[in-house]
């Protein structure tokens, strides 16, 4: 099992500017991940960190939009920058316990006006 | 590509029997997992079926026939904190092994 926090648990924040988010892990993990969750909707990968390399960006997801960090094995953060509305979403990281098990912290519930 | 379908809603009756579907397709397939979300909550893992057949996990099952890309999540003796919605998953052994999730079914209960 693996406990994950995240900060912050919710922020409004105006167009234009940035936010980052936090992860913490309390074991060591190998790759950490972060999702996109619309109210009502599944969840869209949107990287996946690794420590010590860059981080992996799925489709549609940019490096430049939502810079990723990885300092160590149990820590990551994710900025998204430049907000508009339609960032507007809630922000998950997870981690992996096995090769088909993936434990969730409590999400960020950004809104952007 | 991959892709999974799943019922938007499904209600039923508090005490009752629900059985939420899930059919998948996948360039390469590991296994098919089964995640619950409460409102406002983060997705918690269920279950996870590799091989053919039914698991049992209290009054949750989960059932996986590989060769009809098909399995379902069976809730008995629903309760009311049963609620939420429910997302199966899949690991695609091809598009770098990330795991992705269905849409999800947000399952009703009734009193």
């Amino acid at each position: 099992s693996a406990v994950i926090s995240q900060k912050p648990s919710r922020d409004i924040c105006q167009r234009g500017t940035s936010l980052t988010i936090q992860c913490q892990v309390d074991s060591q993990v190998t790759m950490m991940f972060w999702y996109r969750q619309q109210p009502g909707q599944s969840l869209t990968l949107i990287a996946t960190a690794n420590q010590g390399s860059e981080a992996t960006y799925e489709s549609g997801f940019v490096i430049d939009k939502f810079p990723i960090s990885r300092p160590n094995l149990t820590f990551s953060t994710l900025t998204v920058s430049n907000m508009s509305p339609e960032d507007s979403s809630i922000y998950l990281c997870s981690v992996e316990v096995s090769s088909y098990e993936q434990y969730f912290g409590p999400g960020t519930r950004l809104t952007v006006t | 590509g991959q892709s999974l379908e799943q019922p938007s809603e499904v209600t039923a009756v508090e005490g009752a029997i629900v059985q939420i579907n899930c059919t998948y397709q996948t360039s390469g397939f590991y296994g098919l997992s089964w995640y619950q979300q409460h409102d406002g909550g983060a997705p918690t893992f269920l279950s996870y079926n590799a091989l053919d057949g039914l698991e049992e996990t209290g009054r949750f099952s989960s059932f996986l026939s590989r060769s009809d890309s098909y399995g379902y999540l069976l809730l008995q003796e629903l309760q009311m904190k049963d609620s939420a919605s429910y997302f199966c998953a899949v690991r695609d052994a091809v598009e770098d092994d990330k795991i992705i999730f269905g849409k999800g079914t947000r399952l009703h209960i009734l009193p």
